[in-house]
């Protein structure tokens, strides 16, 4: 099976903190993806990855930068933590970009809240 | 652009009730078209998907028809089971920017009570 672990479940942070948040998958899949997850708003993408150290922005990257140093890992930055940035944060990693039809395997899911 | 709407919840209904969660979309040609199920405290998970007009996606009871004269692929389930409860997101594959992405409804929060 194809596991997608994202490193907490939950976060506190101060405002103005710089934040990490850490996602691994281990079924060697070219693309990973950074969502926030906000009640009313469904899934927006903030960026995602095609390959090592590649990114691409989403429909809502300010304020988030991104990380892939390897295939299997990116990583999510919050460089100056805000409170509008309380949110839950889901990963997901899938096969390939260029077929439209491959599935998207999602972490279970960040909640962080910036204080 | 491309997008997908989804009806609003939540949607509350008593065991062994019929489920409709109803979902249409705006997009170009004929895309995959996916049902995404999200269980409390978990990620999404895929819960069935159909590739082409007229197909029929099925999975664990609920069922989901592509229907492009509609635009439309209506989730359903004819009995639902309290652990059925869970957030139901209808997405659609959209290619821009050179890109395959996944765009996502809003979500329908079902919840069933005993």
């Amino acid at each position: 099976d194809v596991k997608v672990t994202q490193s907490s479940r939950y976060l506190v942070k101060r405002t103005g903190e710089k934040v990490f948040l850490e996602c691994v998958q281990d079924m060697d899949h070219e693309n990973m993806f950074w969502y926030r997850q906000d009640p009313g708003l469904g899934l927006r993408l903030i960026y995602f990855s095609y390959d090592v150290k590649m990114k691409e922005k989403g429909d809502i990257p300010e304020g988030y930068s991104v990380s892939r140093e390897k295939k299997e890992r990116f990583s999510l930055i919050l460089e100056s933590a805000s409170t509008n940035q309380t949110s839950m944060y889901l990963c997901a990693s899938s096969f390939t970009h260029r077929d439209p039809k491959n599935i998207q395997y999602f972490g279970a899911g960040t909640r962080l809240s910036v204080l | 652009g491309d997008s997908v709407t989804q009806m609003e919840g939540p949607v509350t209904l008593s065991e062994e009730a019929f489920l409709t969660i109803n979902c249409t979309y705006t997009a170009t040609g004929y895309p995959s078209l996916f049902w995404y199920v999200q269980y409390p405290g978990e990620g999404l998970q895929l819960l069935l998907k159909a590739t082409k007009a007229d197909d029929k996606g099925s999975n664990k009871g609920f069922e989901a028809t592509y229907r492009k004269e509609t635009t439309s692929f209506h989730l359903e389930k004819g009995s639902v089971q309290v652990s059925d409860s869970a957030v139901y997101f209808c997405a659609l594959p959209s290619f821009s920017g050179g890109y395959n992405k996944l765009i996502f409804g809003a979500g329908t929060r079902l919840a069933v009570h005993p």
